[in-house]
């Protein structure tokens, strides 16, 4: 079993919808949590990070996490097809601990103007 | 200028040949990583460094090497590249607090 696993898509949805992206995680100890944003021919950006469970949002996005579950969440509402791109999730054991940060294999999102 | 450049952009070399992926950083960290991104597998951890004097193996440093030449450059080398060795590489820096990396755009490399 991967340590973080991800659904590839690719997912394709048309513009202003709610986008549902997923992650599901074996390690218990992980506690920071990631989501990267990734446009082809480019490196991943950071979009948000939340450190263990709860909610946070930004603006349009609003990551989940469930550590009992072991399941994270990044939603994107009103979506628009500048956030076609590849997301990635990401996590650790803790925040400084860049050594030890799992990057799952990233979701393809096409949203249809 | 970007905040991490990497060069090449793409490359095609042989198999057995040397080759030397290059990244500079302007953003004034200390630490800087090598990924290797693979369809389906992620991004996995080659090396890192966390500062000047400092050299870590990540996940998957074998038939890897490299060098930490200033606080902005850190370059890997592929000592006799193989083709399994084809894929998409990423330079990264981060500061020391946990906020993120900044990632290059990438070298795409295939080894034929």
């Amino acid at each position: 079993q991967k340590e973080v696993e991800q659904d590839p898509g690719p997912l394709s949805v048309p513009e202003g919808a709610i986008v549902s992206l997923n992650c599901t995680y074996s390690n218990s100890a992980f506690q920071y949590f990631m989501w990267y944003r990734q446009y082809s021919r480019k490196g991943p950006e950071l979009l948000m990070y939340t450190y263990s469970s709860g909610n946070k949002e930004d603006g349009r996005f609003t990551a989940q996490v469930d550590k009992s579950s072991k399941y994270i969440s990044l939603f994107i509402r009103d979506s628009q097809p500048s956030d076609s791109a590849t997301y990635l999730c990401a996590m650790s054991r803790m925040k400084t601990s860049y050594d030890k940060v799992i990057f799952g294999p990233g979701t393809s999102l096409s949203v249809i103007p | 200028d970007a905040d991490v450049t990497q060069t090449p952009r793409n490359r095609i070399t042989k198999t057995g040949k040397r080759i030397m992926l290059e990244c500079s950083q302007t953003k004034g960290h200390d630490r800087m990583y090598w990924y290797r991104q693979d369809p389906g597998l992620g991004l996995r951890l080659i090396y890192y460094s966390f500062d000047v004097k400092d050299i870590n193996k990540g996940e998957i440093s074998d038939g890897y090497s490299v060098s930490r030449q200033a606080q902005a450059k850190f370059s890997l080398s592929l000592e006799s590249a193989i083709p399994n060795q084809t894929a998409l590489y990423f330079c990264a820096t981060s500061d020391s607090w946990g906020n993120g990396y900044t990632f290059g755009s990438g070298t795409r490399l295939t080894v034929v």
